[in-house]
């Protein structure tokens, strides 16, 4: 069966500091991956997804980036945090089918400070 | 008009109750619909697909409208367990295909003994 792992599972972190949360896919192969943020009381917004290895497409502007190094490896960073990246963290993987389900991580709740 | 619009709540209700829950779509292209439950401080988890036709898992019911662009989820005998966020999921099919799901930002159930 299919499972998602990220760490770290929490994270403070002051202003201005550099950001790394990866996240691993097992037990499928060339997954899509995608990094959501949900902020307090705030629905989920999506910031990045990957279709395959190198292929990245941001939905979002902001000072975050994403990479996808491996086929079930998908790496959420910042060179320098900001007050309003707190939040939580959420990686999902789903197969391209008719139906598209995605199924999510246990998540990175980020704090900065 | 918000991407997925749903009333927050909370809805309480006593156990062995039924609870319904609606929501509202814009995108008229939309192919896929989920429902997904959000505990607190935890991952979004699939809780069920929505079929043209309507579907049913155990004590869940997920209908669809896609006239009205309108999508239901019923629950009878509610457990203490259902307690929860409970996320409408609608396929975008934007200009990232068929990959993004937009998520509305939830409506709380609270069941009470």
């Amino acid at each position: 069966s299919q499972t998602i792992h990220q760490w770290p599972a929490t994270l403070v972190q002051p202003v201005g500091s550099p950001l790394s949360l990866e996240c691993t896919v097992e037990g499928t192969s060339n997954p899509n991956l995608y990094w959501y943020r949900q902020a307090a009381g705030r629905g989920l917004q999506l910031l990045f997804y990957s279709v395959g290895i190198g292929q990245i497409s941001s939905e979002v502007p902001q000072n975050l980036s994403a990479s996808r190094p491996q086929d079930r490896q998908f790496i959420l960073s910042s060179k320098k945090l900001l007050l309003s990246d707190s939040g939580f963290y959420l990686c999902a993987w789903s197969t391209v089918g008719s139906y598209n389900e995605q199924f999510f991580g246990p998540g990175t709740r980020l704090t900065v400070l | 008009r918000k991407e997925v619009e749903q009333d927050p709540g909370p809805f309480n209700v006593p156990e062995g109750a039924t609870v319904a829950f609606n929501c509202t779509y814009s995108n008229s292209a939309s192919q896929s619909f989920f429902w997904y439950r959000q505990d607190c401080r935890k991952e979004p988890k699939l809780l069920m697909s929505v079929y043209s036709s309507g579907n049913e898992d155990g004590r869940f019911t997920a209908q669809l409208n896609r006239a009205s662009q309108y999508i239901s989820l019923l629950i009878r005998d509610s457990k203490l367990s259902d307690s929860a966020t409970y996320l409408c999921v609608v396929n975008g099919n934007s200009g990232a295909g068929s990959y993004q799901l937009t998520f509305g930002k939830g409506t709380k159930l609270s069941v009470i003994p």
